[in-house]
């Protein structure tokens, strides 16, 4: 069955960082294209990054390209998503999704909140 | 880029009547490979979503069959067949042809 485990969310401070993590099981991670969406407090859905299952072939949505860097660790089963420069229309909850064009699996999310 | 929209936006359904959620892209949703990237989401209180239909039509693994999807090229829908009380929540579709890949609004669905 396959799995994905967010974390790494928290309270930071307008213009801080943050690194997110998924951890993948129950399925050849290395196999499938990887995502991050977000939902901000009350609002829809807003997809941000997708990422290819050798990490070379990446893609940012304009509101965080430049700023926000995917990035996926194999031997660990995991996906990554370094949040800089963070602005309080970040504040959401972030979710892991696999594939790109399809997301067949969710992970249960993790909230950053951006607050002074 | 492609931008969703559903309609209704808000929708409530009488216990065990049917419902159904429009979706309308800007352009165009097939991709080179011939396929339709469109897929519908339902995301309940207090939950992460959950795919229900993809690729327009197909269903996942374990989604009710009163769930159905259809539609072509530009015009879609998810349709309920007859409404359970489950199935109060949101329900987003989403486009993966055309980057950057962009979801709808959402259609809200209660439950009366």
């Amino acid at each position: 069955q396959a799995q994905l485990v967010e974390s790494g969310g928290g309270l930071v401070k307008p213009g801080g960082s943050l690194r997110l993590s998924c951890a993948a099981s129950g399925f050849t991670f290395s196999d499938y294209y990887m995502t991050w969406v977000r939902q901000a407090p009350g609002k829809g859905l807003e997809y941000i990054s997708y990422i290819g299952g050798t990490g070379s072939d990446t893609k940012y949505a304009d509101s965080v390209k430049g700023r926000f860097t995917i990035s996926r660790d194999n031997a660990k089963n995991s996906l990554y998503l370094q949040i800089n420069s963070l602005r309080a229309e970040d504040t959401a909850v972030y979710y892991c999704a696999r594939f790109a064009r399809l997301l067949d699996v969710w992970g249960k999310g993790t909230s950053v909140t951006v607050s002074s | 880029d492609v931008v969703m929209t559903q309609s209704p936006l808000s929708l409530t359904v009488t216990l065990g009547q049917p419902a159904s959620i429009s979706c309308r892209s800007s352009q165009s949703l097939v991709y080179s490979d011939g396929y339709i990237y469109l897929n519908w989401f339902q995301q309940r209180p207090g939950q992460s979503p959950r795919r229900l239909i993809y690729k327009v039509s197909a269903r996942d693994s374990g989604v009710p069959d009163r769930f159905s999807g259809s539609g072509s090229g530009t015009d879609f829908t998810l349709r309920i067949s007859r409404v359970e009380a489950e199935d109060l929540g949101v329900y987003y579709c989403m486009q993966g042809t055309h980057w950057p890949f962009t979801f709808g609004p959402g259609t809200k669905v209660d439950i009366k």
